[in-house]
């Protein structure tokens, strides 16, 4: 079974510019969940989706955003980027939606850097 | 902040010595995963333990749980050279309304050869 797939590994972008991350789950799953991690905070819960619909969010401007789509793929964007926006961002995903005891499972993460 | 902390926040051992590492977390959960991490890469899955566990194994891999404490540990027993990486435990429960996974801080293993 295909694991997650996260794209693109690495980008590069402009302060101010806008960008999309791409997360396809372990087939089956219809849960994704997307994950901010940085050398000073460490890895911190962006948002879930699950069936669609945003499920669980947590303390991110709403410069982030995100999707699901049918298919259960998952999108995530970042608008009018900062400097500090530079991360590795992993998505995971799970049969079940978060709360209901479900293991997670990550892909390998986008390098974002903002210049 | 929400995040859990782990300790050691570094440890250094050799091949073949165990090593533990502790995870204390601070909102009521539904269960506890740990997670493995190379060099900035994704995050492999190692074990799920739930609330009502207080111990689970997995090969070298023994966790525990104490919910009374909110804390837990990881045991990697017979350690090799290849399980030198960042560990890091996540909590699922509700904060702030939501469910979310909250991770530790993690723990950077170094197994020398």
């Amino acid at each position: 079974k295909a694991g997650v797939t996260q794209t693109p590994r690495y980008l590069i972008k402009t302060r101010g510019q806008q960008v999309t991350l791409s997360c396809s789950p372990i087939s089956g799953h219809r849960s994704v969940s997307w994950y901010q991690q940085t050398p000073g905070q460490g890895l911190q819960f962006l948002f879930e989706y699950f069936s669609e619909t945003q499920r669980n969010k947590g303390n991110f401007p709403g410069r982030f955003s995100g999707r699901q789509f049918s298919n259960s793929r998952s999108e995530m964007n970042v608008s009018t980027l900062e400097l500090g926006d530079s991360a590795l961002y992993l998505c995971a995903s799970s049969v079940y939606n978060l709360g209901a005891n479900t293991e997670a499972f990550f892909g390998q993460g986008t390098r974002l850097t903002v210049v | 902040s929400q995040q859990g902390e782990e300790d050691p926040q570094a440890l250094s051992i050799q091949e073949g010595e165990n090593a533990t590492m502790n995870c204390s977390y601070k909102t009521s959960i539904n269960n506890l995963q740990w997670y493995r991490q190379n060099s900035g890469r994704g995050l492999v899955h190692l074990i799920l333990i739930r609330s009502n566990e207080r111990e689970k194994h997995s090969g070298r891999l023994r966790v525990t749980l104490d919910t009374s404490k909110k804390s837990s540990s990881l045991l990697i027993t017979a350690s090799r050279a290849a399980d030198t990486a960042s560990y890091f435990c996540a909590t699922d429960g509700i904060v702030d309304s939501s469910y979310k996974l909250i991770f530790g801080s993690g723990t950077r293993l170094l197994v020398r050869p």
